[in-house]
């Protein structure tokens, strides 16, 4: 069964920061890795995804991971970190498995940007 | 295009008694998810629909969680009888065909407390 680590659970930041999240996950077949946010009072919202291809991917404001396959990494980043970005980010694999196409979560990472 | 739309928002219970929500998917959108997210953990799938078969109910607590989707559009989660710790937030999300690496668009959930 595959499973996702996020190594910090909580970062603080002041704005204009760069910002780097750890996401590994284990899996030994084909997966495609997705970063969603949730900011205050919202729904979890699609960041990015890589589904093949070029292992850099960029997604909405500004973010990009790169996926390592040698080192099962999907890190996220973001080289100047604003207010806005406060939310909480979970890093997601999607696997074959339990006879569909599982969307298994890690546990989260709190992001706090300080003015 | 409107989201994912759930209810109730918010749900307050006492232990054993019985609890449904409802969810209606992206119009369009063959395959429907129920996860749960406990407090300070990622969310897990529950139950996934294609149209209006199961496809993986392996994390259900068959016991006393059921799922339907019976006209293959929207779905009802039933927990009956409620233990205290069902407490957690119940996303319903859905995408186009199921298909690996497809996006999931998620509702704003049911928040269940059960004292």
């Amino acid at each position: 069964a595959q499973s996702v680590s996020q190594h910090n659970h909580h970062v603080i930041l002041s704005e204009a920061a760069s910002l780097e999240l750890g996401c590994n996950y284990s899996y030994g077949g084909t997966v495609n890795l997705f970063w969603y946010v949730q900011y205050p009072g919202q729904h979890l919202q699609l960041l990015l995804k890589y589904f093949s291809g070029d292992p850099l991917v960029k997604g909405i404001k500004g973010f990009e991971a790169e996926f390592i396959k040698s080192k099962f990494s999907f890190n996220l980043r973001k080289p100047s970190v604003q207010w806005s970005d406060t939310a909480e980010y979970f890093c997601a694999v999607n696997a074959p498995g339990g006879g569909g196409n599982k969307l298994t979560f890690g546990t989260g990472t709190q992001l706090k940007v300080e003015l | 295009e409107a989201g994912v739309a759930q209810s109730p928002r918010y749900k307050i219970i006492e232990k054993r008694q019985s609890v449904a929500f409802w969810c209606n998917p992206i119009s369009g959108h063959a395959t429907l998810y129920w996860y749960q997210q406990i407090l300070g953990q990622g969310p897990k799938l529950l139950i996934q629909f294609q149209n209006n078969g199961v496809v993986d109910d392996s994390q259900l607590p068959k016991d006393r969680f059921s799922a339907e989707r019976l006209k293959g559009v929207d779905s009802t989660l039933k927990i009956q009888p409620a233990k205290l710790e069902d407490s957690a937030v119940y996303l319903c999300a859905s995408s186009s065909q199921g298909g690996l690496g497809e996006t999931q668009y998620f509702g704003p959930g049911t928040r269940l407390l059960v004292l």
